[in-house]
């Protein structure tokens, strides 16, 4: 079975602060990682995804995350934040090979000036 | 491209009544599916395709059915709306041979069930 955990439902930081949205996840099989974004009243971006190759992943924006397979962990991180980027992100797990998709119930990044 | 479009954008149900939410997508995309995203809960899969005439259901199928007929479309149908399903759905596509990885989102479809 899969499962996704984001730790932290709300996250605040000042602007030009380093932005940590952390995600744990459960799965049976090699998982595929994914980090969405989703900015009020829109549908979803995708900000990177993992698929077995590179463990540290680079997305848009300036973001990026690490695959660490011994903590079961896919945080997202950014070294400084932009107002712009307030939003809520989603971090996602789907076993390679398969189409079902587990949503984490999502963490809303506050970016304060 | 327009990329992926529902319709309509909004909606108001009274319990019971039945009706089809719309998603298409111009990029000859393979794979779609249809979530619905509740507070506190990201988003749960409720049906899928992996191709024209082929669906299966995902996490929360009850009280919705889709058809794929062309690649294009890929409409949810509520056959008898329940307040319990007052939500917002998302329509997603992936390209081919991606095995579904990447998907992208539709603006979604906010429903209302009184």
């Amino acid at each position: 079975a899969q499962s996704v955990t984001q730790l932290d439902s709300h996250v605040s930081v000042s602007e030009g602060t380093p932005v940590l949205l952390r995600c744990n996840y459960s799965s049976s099989y090699s998982p595929s990682l994914f980090w969405y974004v989703q900015h009020p009243n829109k549908g979803l971006q995708l900000l990177l995804k993992y698929t077995s190759a590179a463990t540290l992943v680079k997305g848009i924006n300036g973001f990026e995350a690490e695959f660490k397979k011994s903590e079961t962990s896919f945080h997202l991180t950014k070294p400084s934040a932009h107002m712009s980027d307030a939003a809520e992100y989603f971090c996602v797990v789907r076993h390679t090979g398969g189409f079902k998709t587990i949503f984490g119930a999502g963490t809303r990044l506050f970016v304060k000036a | 491209n327009a990329g992926v479009t529902q319709t309509p954008k909004f909606q108001v149900l009274k319990t019971g009544q039945s009706m089809t939410l719309q998603c298409a997508q111009d990029m000859n995309h393979e794979y779609m599916s249809w979530y619905r995203q509740d507070p506190g809960m990201g988003l749960r899969l409720i049906h899928y395709s992996v191709g024209a005439g082929i669906t299966d259901q995902g996490e929360v199928p009850n009280g919705y059915n889709v058809s794929r007929s062309t690649t294009e479309d890929f409409p949810l149908r509520l056959l008898s709306a329940a307040p319990s399903q007052t939500s917002v759905y998302f329509c997603a596509s992936s390209p081919p041979r991606t095995g579904g990885e990447t998907q992208y989102f539709g603006p979604g479809t906010r429903l209302l069930v009184l």
